[in-house]
């Protein structure tokens, strides 16, 4: 089955710069790779999604890049603000929709003021 | 209701009990997801309906563990015989359909067996 690695665990970032968490998966079948922000008490959100077609995709702050070849992708996050502040999740799908996601270990992004 | 809401929030049960957590998706949305999300993990996949059927419930890790959706729209998910293992957050999200569309998580249910 599919195996997602998801790396740093944990990431401090001075409000203002920028974070990357780092995901890679086994399943060379898989085509969609969703991000997920999980607040405290709260079940997990997506931000941002990117399938197999695509290398890049950008919404205002956020941006997911995915290599297909390395089996990789990655999240970034601009002008971090302390509302940023939370648990990301990114996950990967063998089908375009969300059928039978495997998510990664979450990194807990702590936004300094 | 705006969102997928699970019930109850908390559940605290003694071990060898039987649990109930129940799912209501967003009003319209066929497909309908269950995962388990222990402490400092990600959620791991338990079943997947389409409609009232099971169309993947290859994720319930034995037969203690079985869920229903018989009309299509509320889901139990249902423990018997309950162990401190099964403590976790149970997560129900819910999607328009099975392609090409946005699952939306509830808060889950945490359950804790003691």
């Amino acid at each position: 089955g599919e195996n997602v690695e998801q790396h740093p665990s944990t990431l401090s970032v001075q409000e203002g710069d920028s974070a990357v968490i780092k995901c890679t998966y086994s399943d060379s079948a898989s085509n969609y790779f969703p991000w997920y922000k999980q607040e405290l008490g709260k079940g997990p959100q997506l931000i941002i999604d990117i399938r197999s077609n695509v290398g890049e995709k950008k919404d205002q702050r956020i941006a997911v890049t995915l290599n297909k070849t390395a089996k990789h992708f990655s999240l970034h996050i601009t002008e971090t603000q302390p509302e940023d502040s939370a648990v990301y999740f990114c996950a990967a799908s063998r089908d375009f929709g969300n059928e039978k996601l495997t998510f990664g270990t979450g990194t807990r992004l702590t936004i300094i003021p | 209701g705006a969102g997928v809401s699970q019930t109850p929030s908390n559940k605290v049960t003694e071990k060898g009990k039987y649990v109930e957590l129940r799912c209501d998706p967003i009003s319209g949305h066929t497909a309908l997801y269950w995962y388990r999300q222990s402490l400092g993990q990600g959620p791991e996949f338990l079943i997947y309906f389409q409609g009232t059927g099971a169309a993947d419930d290859s994720g319930l890790p034995n037969d203690r563990f079985f869920a229903v959706r018989p009309e299509g729209s509320v889901s139990t998910l249902k423990i018997q015989r309950t162990e401190r293992g099964d403590s976790a957050v149970y997560l129900c999200a819910s999607s328009p359909g099975s392609t090409n569309t946005e699952a939306f998580f509830g808060q889950g249910t945490r359950l804790t067996v003691v």
